[in-house]
């Protein structure tokens, strides 16, 4: 079992409102990563990290931004949300390559009415 | 372009039988492919990973085989059980930058009938 967490699981959430969607990691892993995956579409990097106080934009233009303070928090916002905001963000941690794992969180499910 | 693509879209296989999921890709330079497994509403979950030398690796029912000549990557799953659907995705890693860039393919969505 991955030690990757996020919260909340779901959200339902009013146009206009700001929202914060949590991850935690407990493995001590340098890189995390934000996704954001429609239904039956694949995953789309919106942003990561390679550790504390270093995030980029991923391939996936996206209004949210996120902050890297501790090793274990990566926290993503959306400072005012849209209907076209709507999908699942997913958040994994590790992947450094050469055959390590990526683990993922069990994801947030956001829709914005 | 570093693109996966994964076949079919779609599968749906009666509760005992054999299947097999493919994928192929354009990514460069390859570091190495996972394939996970999806279930709906949940996140990816790892069965395999293999490197460049390494062509085929087992994980209980799920055998991944990779051929690093011809770009291609297979997911054959063995006495299916309902609990085998899911969508199965393909992910291919570079290492062309530090970061390791993961390649998803859209995934085959498997169903499993009793």
């Amino acid at each position: 079992e991955a030690d990757i967490y996020q919260t909340p699981r779901y959200l339902v959430i009013g146009t206009g409102k700001k929202i914060t969607l949590e991850c935690s990691q407990t493995m001590g892993h340098d890189k995390m990563y934000w996704y954001q995956q429609d239904p039956g579409m694949e995953l789309h990097l919106i942003h990561y990290s390679y550790g504390v106080n270093s995030t980029e934009k991923g391939d996936l233009s996206s209004e949210s931004t996120v902050s890297r303070i501790r090793t274990e928090h990566f926290p993503l916002t959306l400072e005012s949300a849209r209907p076209s905001h709507t999908s699942q963000y997913l958040c994994a941690s590790g992947g450094e390559g050469g055959g390590t794992e990526a683990f993922f969180g069990q994801g947030t499910r956001l829709t914005v009415v | 372009k570093n693109q996966v693509e994964q076949s079919p879209q779609s599968l749906i296989i009666l509760e005992g039988k054999n299947c097999t999921l493919q994928c192929n890709y354009t990514v460069s330079p390859f570091s190495n492919l996972r394939w996970y497994k999806q279930d709906t509403g949940r996140g990816p979950v790892s069965l395999t990973i293999m490197t460049f030398s390494e062509n085929t690796k087992s994980n209980g029912r799920y055998t991944a085989t990779l051929d690093a000549d011809t770009k291609q990557s297979s997911l054959h799953i063995t006495a299916s059980q309902l609990s085998d659907s899911a969508s199965y995705i393909c992910v291919v890693s570079d290492r062309g930058s530090t970061l390791g860039r993961l390649y998803f393919g859209r995934g085959t969505q498997l169903t499993v009938w009793p």
